[in-house]
């Protein structure tokens, strides 16, 4: 089976950083994804990582390591508009070559002034 | 450029009603294509993946179901619905076998069921 695992819930202060961690468990492992989502919205898209290390994009980092099944998101200098849920997605394949992304039940981030 | 249409974006129906929703595709061929479901508070949930014409593939079973009648339309359907049918449901889309590709999202639809 596949079993994502990610806080329910964090805050932090705006100009600070948080670290919101997901551990999984699956197999044919062929990816991570971090997705935010904002109430009533479809998410976005944020990062990929599909090999061990860390994966910067302007305040977002993303890192993975495969042996230990472990990903953080890292959001620096907070504003308030990152209020918002962050998914952890894994993609597995299956026969076929086919993919699917299953995803973690998100870490609604709330950050305040 | 590619882009997903998902409609209507919100829905409020009796408990027994019959349910349809639409996703199309467009600018891209033979996509995989996704239903998610999402209660509220709580995390996406894949209900049906296709990666063909008429090839659906259910996640979980439930009062649902989908099909894929052309290849860019994806189709969620419930003859009767139930209280517990009612979230946010999602219609994404991805490449077909294609590394590293990430989920397109729909904007949604709200459903609400009474």
């Amino acid at each position: 089976g596949q079993n994502i695992d990610q806080p329910t819930e964090m805050t932090a202060t705006e100009g600070a950083i948080v670290q919101i961690n997901c551990t999984y468990q699956t197999s044919g492992f062929n990816g991570l994804f971090w997705y935010q989502q904002h109430a009533g919205e479809a998410p976005t898209f944020l990062s990929y990582n599909v090999l061990d290390g860390l994966e910067e994009k302007g305040r977002f980092s993303s890192f993975l390591s495969r042996s230990k099944g472990y990903s953080y998101l890292l959001l620096k200098e907070l504003q308030m508009k990152d209020s918002a849920s962050y998914l952890c997605a894994v993609r597995s394949s299956f026969s076929g070559g086919y993919n699917k992304l299953i995803f973690g039940a998100g870490t609604r981030l709330a950050v305040h002034p | 450029s590619q882009t997903i249409h998902q409609w209507p974006a919100t829905l409020v129906q009796p408990v027994g009603s019959p349910l349809s929703l639409e996703c199309t595709v467009e600018g891209t061929s033979n996509p995989n294509l996704y239903w998610y479901r999402q209660a509220a508070g709580r995390g996406l949930q894949l209900l049906f993946y296709s990666v063909g014409i008429g090839q659906i593939s259910s996640e979980v079973p439930q009062n649902l179901s989908a099909s894929r009648p052309q290849d860019r339309q994806f189709i969620l359907s419930s003859k009767k619905l139930l209280l517990s049918d009612s979230g946010f449901y999602l219609c994404a889309w991805s490449p077909w076998n294609r590394e590293g590709e990430k989920l397109f999202f729909g904007s949604g639809t709200q459903l609400s069921v009474l």
